[in-house]
């Protein structure tokens, strides 16, 4: 079975601009979870879709914002890019939207912003 | 809110040796799920073990256990018989548990573990 896929794994973007990142979950799961990690702030949560619809959120500003599509594939963009958006954006994904389900990661979107 | 805290930013052991690095966490939640997470250097992140809180006997999954002390609010991780390939950040993190529904991870800031030959 195939793993979680990102697209695309390396991004160079410069400030003002905007992104979108894309990330493929395992086949039969519906949940999709979004994460940043960074030198300084490690990983932190972005928000989770489950059935398209956006169940949980983090703290980020509204610059961040994200879909899910009938496919269970999920979409993050990122508008007016900053230069602290430069980060590994991670996506995992699980069976169903409870705690039980084990989240698998994919290899990650490395956003770099001059 | 919960917080994470990994206090070894960075650790090396010797092949075939054993290694134990610590995380500690707070929260007012007394159900929850603990976990174990490495992330080699090409970047994809694995679950290494989970812990359920209402469970007291400790996780093992071949040669990685942890000691889940949950009056402490401990949770370290133990590596047996270290391989050149358990190179890797490693991250301890949390999950709430939610009753038909699901929590964000919080993760600790990771520590960066070394296999020596």
């Amino acid at each position: 079975k195939a793993g979680v896929t990102q697209t695309p794994r390396y991004l160079i973007k410069t400030r003002g601009q905007q992104v979108t990142l894309s990330c493929s979950p395992i086949s039969g799961h519906r949940s999709v979870s979004w994460y940043q990690q960074t030198p300084g702030q490690g990983l932190q949560f972005l928000f989770e879709y489950f059935s398209e619809t956006q169940r949980n959120k983090g703290n980020f500003p509204g610059r961040f914002s994200g879909r899910q599509f009938s496919n269970s594939r999920s979409e993050m963009n990122v508008s007016t890019l900053e230069l602290g958006d430069s980060a590994l954006y991670l996506c995992a994904s699980s069976l169903g939207p409870t705690s039980e389900d084990e989240q698998f990661f994919g290899p990650g979107t490395r956003l770099t912003v001059l | 809110a919960q917080t994470v805290t990994q206090s070894q930013p960075e650790m090396s052991v010797q092949e075939a040796e054993t290694v134990t690095l610590s995380c500690t966490y707070d929260t007012s939640e007394n159900n929850y799920y603990l976990f174990w997470y490495k992330q080699p250097p090409s970047r994809q992140m694995i679950l290494v073990i989970r812990q359920e809180a209402y469970k007291q006997q400790n996780a093992t999954e071949n040669r990685f256990s942890v000691n889940f002390q949950k009056a402490a609010k401990s949770f370290s991780l133990k590596i047996s018989d270290s391989q050149l390939g358990d190179t890797a950040m490693y991250f301890c993190a949390f999950m709430k548990h939610r009753q038909g529904g699901s929590e964000k991870l919080v993760f600790g800031k990771g520590t960066k573990l070394t296999v020596n030959p």
